[in-house]
Parts: C-alpha cells; sequence; structure tokens
C-alpha cells in the first residue's frame, strides 16, 4: 500500500458525459501527478499539481482538466467523453515537486466509456 | 524530447534463474533519472529501483540491480533468484530534472511482460 488513494476504482460512463476522478495524497505530500495508460498511448503524465498550483503539464486534452485543493486533495474532471478516453488513470504523490523526490502511485481508476 | 525504449515486450524466466530487461533512452541531458516500475496484474505501480545519472555505482535492491551504461544511454534491469511473484510488467522511466511542460516527470517506456515458470 503506498499510502495514496483513488475513488473510484471503477468508472463506466457514456459518450459525452463528464465524470470527476479523485485522489488523496500520501500524508505529507505536496506535490500530485496524473497519468493515462491506455493500450494505445502506454503511461503518459497529464499534470502535476504542487501546494495547490499548477507545476507542469503534459499530454492533456482540452476537455480533461484538474484541480488541487487546500487540503492536497486533487480531482481530475474529464468531459466530453469519447470511447478513446478508456484507460487506467493513475495519481502519483511525492513529498516535493523536485524531481529527485520519488513519485508514490494509487491504486488508479479504470475508466470504461462506452 | 526524450524517449525510453524497451525493445522485449515479453520475456520468460524460469523460477530461481536470471533475467535481464532491456532499455535504452534518448536525452541530450546531462543530469537525469532513471527508474524501473513494476506493475503486476492488481495494476498497481510499485518503484523497483533507481539510478541517479550522476552517480557511477549501479543501484541494488536486493535481488534487482542495474547496468547503467550513460554513454551509451543504456539502463537495463537484472532479477537474480527469480520468483514466482516478479511476474508483471516492467516499466522503465526517465525523469529530467528540469521544470516546465512535460519535463521534470515520468516519461515511461512501452514496457516489457515477464512471465515466471515454475
Amino acid at each position: 500500500d503506498s499510502g495514496v488513494t483513488q475513488t473510484p476504482k471503477h468508472l463506466i460512463t457514456a459518450t459525452g458525459q463528464r465524470v470527476t476522478l479523485r485522489c488523496s495524497p500520501r500524508s505529507g505530500d505536496l506535490s500530485v501527478y496524473w497519468y493515462q495508460q491506455s493500450l494505445d498511448q502506454g503511461l503518459q503524465f497529464l499534470i502535476q499539481y504542487y501546494n495547490g498550483e499548477e507545476r507542469a503539464k503534459g499530454n492533456i486534452l482540452e476537455r480533461f482538466s484538474a484541480q488541487q485543493f487546500p487540503d492536497l486533495h486533487s480531482e481530475l474532471n474529464l468531459s466530453s467523453l469519447e470511447l478513446g478516453d478508456s484507460a487506467l488513470y493513475f495519481c502519483a504523490s511525492s513529498v516535493s515537486a523536485g524531481a529527485s523526490y520519488e513519485q508514490y502511485f494509487g491504486p488508479g481508476t479504470r475508466l470504461t466509456v462506452t | 524530447a526524450q524517449t525510453v525504449t524497451q525493445s522485449q515486450p515479453e520475456m520468460s524466466v524460469q523460477e530461481a534463474e536470471t533475467v535481464t530487461l532491456s532499455c535504452t533512452y534518448d536525452t541530450s541531458e546531462s543530469d537525469y533519472y532513471l527508474f524501473w516500475y513494476k506493475q503486476p496484474p492488481s495494476r498497481q505501480m510499485i518503484l523497483v529501483i533507481r539510478q541517479e545519472a550522476y552517480k557511477q555505482q549501479n543501484a541494488t535492491e536486493n535481488r534487482f540491480s542495474v547496468n547503467f551504461q550513460k554513454a551509451a544511454k543504456s539502463f537495463s534491469l537484472k532479477i537474480s533468484d527469480s520468483q514466482l511473484g516478479d511476474a508483471a510488467m516492467y516499466f522503465c522511466a526517465y525523469r529530467s530534472p528540469i521544470y516546465g511542460g512535460s519535463q521534470g516527470n515520468l516519461i515511461f517506456g512501452k514496457g516489457t511482460k515477464l512471465s515466471v515458470k515454475p
């Protein structure tokens, strides 16, 4: 158990819908990362937050957005869902934003778009 | 942009034997971090081992060790005394110390699926 929690574990929804994925980092961790794992694209970095502020952006679609709240939990919002958005979404956390700090991954949320 | 390549989609090893998983990367940076992550059927991403590019000594964690060849941009993972629980997908990952855009975050290879035969 990494100490990072993600809810829900599984999510099934229809095309065009909007969903919210939630992540709670390890106690004391200030930085949160979101990754997408799909069969087509593999593991891709989406976005990073540090202490409530966006720090870095990766291959995140405009239909996707995220935020980190004052209690440091983070939410990833996916809207206008398409079949290709079906994937495993991971959240990871680290003590700080520096590259030397290890990232600890949550168990992931499996999103299925039908 | 940095890239990570794992040329072996699948590997197989006999229990108690040794297996080496290959990884190469492309970068123009001199300072960076390299990682191997394990993803068992549970889908949990588990950090196996890390290597700082400035360190010449190869990292070791129990039965797991790496062969880091900086000039060749190669970072292989050796698993000794393989156990059934080692069966998983293994991902090689690169991390730049530079912030901004997608830099400073993990860049993953496509993965190698390791099977362990009893």
